[in-house]
């Protein structure tokens, strides 16, 4: 069972277009959303990161919007470049047992910024 | 400062052959996990841990063993390789969350396991 769903898998878009993913839970006990980039040959990366009880969180070109009645979150980038073309995972982060944490990741959406 | 270092990058192994991936981090996290990365899948949760000496299992850790005797190393032991162990496997450290805190996981660069 996945606990974080995020679509679409894949996106392309124009250079200085506004690609949108979006990402949706079950799991009441996230309570961090990060958002990672990935580089082919590369690990992820951390983007930016927002808590659910902010409803937006902006950092650069890169803005996350979160709905916590609706569980969904989406990340916004503006005016893309295709620099940005890279693999895009949303997560979320919760506690486990004792003192640890466990960050779940979506399935990933690969975009391709055409210039 | 190196960040998470993971080796081999590249691997093939027999069905049956056991081997270690080996990841090691100089940020002195306390927290260090392991990932396999498979396609439209993404990132899940082999085994983490919290400190030397305490390790818990993930959402998908049959087949693999860890141990963690230090705080810089967590090597990664695959048993007895099968196919369905074909993946690319990551490393992530970070500090321990402060409260109301997200500490960032860094990443090692994989490495790519392909099991025949």
């Amino acid at each position: 069972q996945q606990q974080v769903k995020q679509s679409p898998q894949s996106l392309i878009v124009q250079k200085g277009g506004i690609p949108i993913i979006n990402c949706a839970y079950e799991n009441t006990a996230f309570d961090y959303f990060p958002w990672y980039q990935q580089f082919p040959g590369k690990g992820p990366a951390l983007l930016i990161a927002i808590r659910p009880d902010v409803s937006e969180k902006k950092e650069g070109r890169f803005t996350i919007s979160f709905n916590k009645s609706a569980k969904q979150f989406s990340l916004h980038i503006m005016d893309s470049q295709p620099g940005d073309s890279a693999t895009y995972f949303c997560a979320a982060d919760r506690s486990s047992s004792g003192s640890a944490r466990q960050l779940t990741f979506g399935s990933g959406t690969q975009l391709t910024v055409l210039p | 400062n190196a960040g998470v270092t993971q080796t081999p990058k590249f691997q093939v192994l027999k069905t049956g052959q056991s081997m270690t991936l080996q990841c090691a981090q100089d940020m002195n996290h306390e927290y260090m996990s392991w990932y396999r990365q498979d396609p439209g899948m993404g990132l899940r949760l082999i085994h983490y841990s919290v400190g030397a000496g305490i390790t818990d299992q993930g959402e998908v850790p049959n087949g693999y063993n860890v141990s963690r005797s230090t705080t810089e190393d967590f090597p990664l032991r695959l048993l007895s390789a099968a196919p369905s162990q074909t993946s690319v496997y990551f490393c992530a450290s970070s500090w321990r969350p402060g409260q109301g805190i997200y500490t960032e996981a860094f990443f090692g660069q994989g490495t790519r396991l392909t099991v025949v």
